[in-house]
């Protein structure tokens, strides 16, 4: 069963910003959350992970609330290359099992 | 450095034959997972090798199986192949102790398996 709960799929313009979130209501105290992004007929590639508040490298920037219940990954100006299938993965060290939900579809429009 | 290469990179096999897929890790990563991904569908975990053992595994059926070399290379073998066996399989590797979920997976662009 997976934890996390993310839209099915997204539409935005090129130049936008993008937010995508992901619901992990059962987050656990040593959960961590990871994004992947996905193109077709590839493997995942990591984007960002993080623990709490906010986390920014070169391509995202990833906001986490204070109870940790959900996440937020943020693409700044998107362009066509950015459509894509994006992963929320959330935990830890002591999962036996590494779950991917349905991923989120982002269909960059120019 | 190198990436995580799979191969072959794509497959065509018959129902009830056996198959096996081969993966070589990113340089200095020394843990190796194996996915299957259907079509439409997120990545699903099938078992983690570490230090040539086995450390963690989905729910799939024991027809499928590994294993890990002590270049940290490794096997996914699939006997008695379904047809609902077809799909991409991906594998990723990463540097971990010994336990799941050091979530920076490196992941190879996966071997297309066609069962007929």
């Amino acid at each position: 069963l997976a934890k996390t709960t993310q839209p099915i799929s997204m539409d935005s313009y090129e130049g936008q910003e993008v937010n995508i979130t992901c619901s992990h209501n059962n987050i656990a105290t040593n959960d961590y959350i990871t994004w992947y992004q996905q193109f077709p007929s590839q493997g995942p590639r990591f984007i960002i992970q993080g623990y709490k508040t906010k986390v920014t490298n070169e391509v995202a920037s990833l906001f986490i609330p204070a109870d940790r219940k959900s996440s937020t990954l943020s693409l700044p100006r998107v362009s066509l290359s950015d459509t894509a299938v994006y992963y929320c993965l959330v935990g830890d060290s002591r999962d036996d099992k590494i779950i991917f939900g349905k991923g989120t579809r982002l269909h960059i429009l120019p | 450095e190198t990436g995580v290469t799979q191969s072959p990179t794509h497959l065509i096999k018959t129902r009830g034959q056996q198959v096996t897929l081969r993966c070589s890790s990113q340089s200095g990563h020394n843990t190796v997972s194996w996915y299957q991904q259907a079509l439409g569908q997120g990545p699903q975990f099938i078992f983690q090798y570490y230090r040539e053992e086995e450390n963690g595994r989905g729910n799939f059926p024991p027809r499928f199986s590994g294993l890990q070399f002590p270049n940290y290379s490794s096997e996914l073998n699939v006997n008695a192949l379904e047809l609902d066996d077809s799909a991409l399989y991906l594998c990723a590797s990463s540097f971990g102790t010994g336990i799941l979920a050091n979530y920076g997976y490196t992941f190879g662009s996966g071997t297309r398996l066609t069962v007929v």
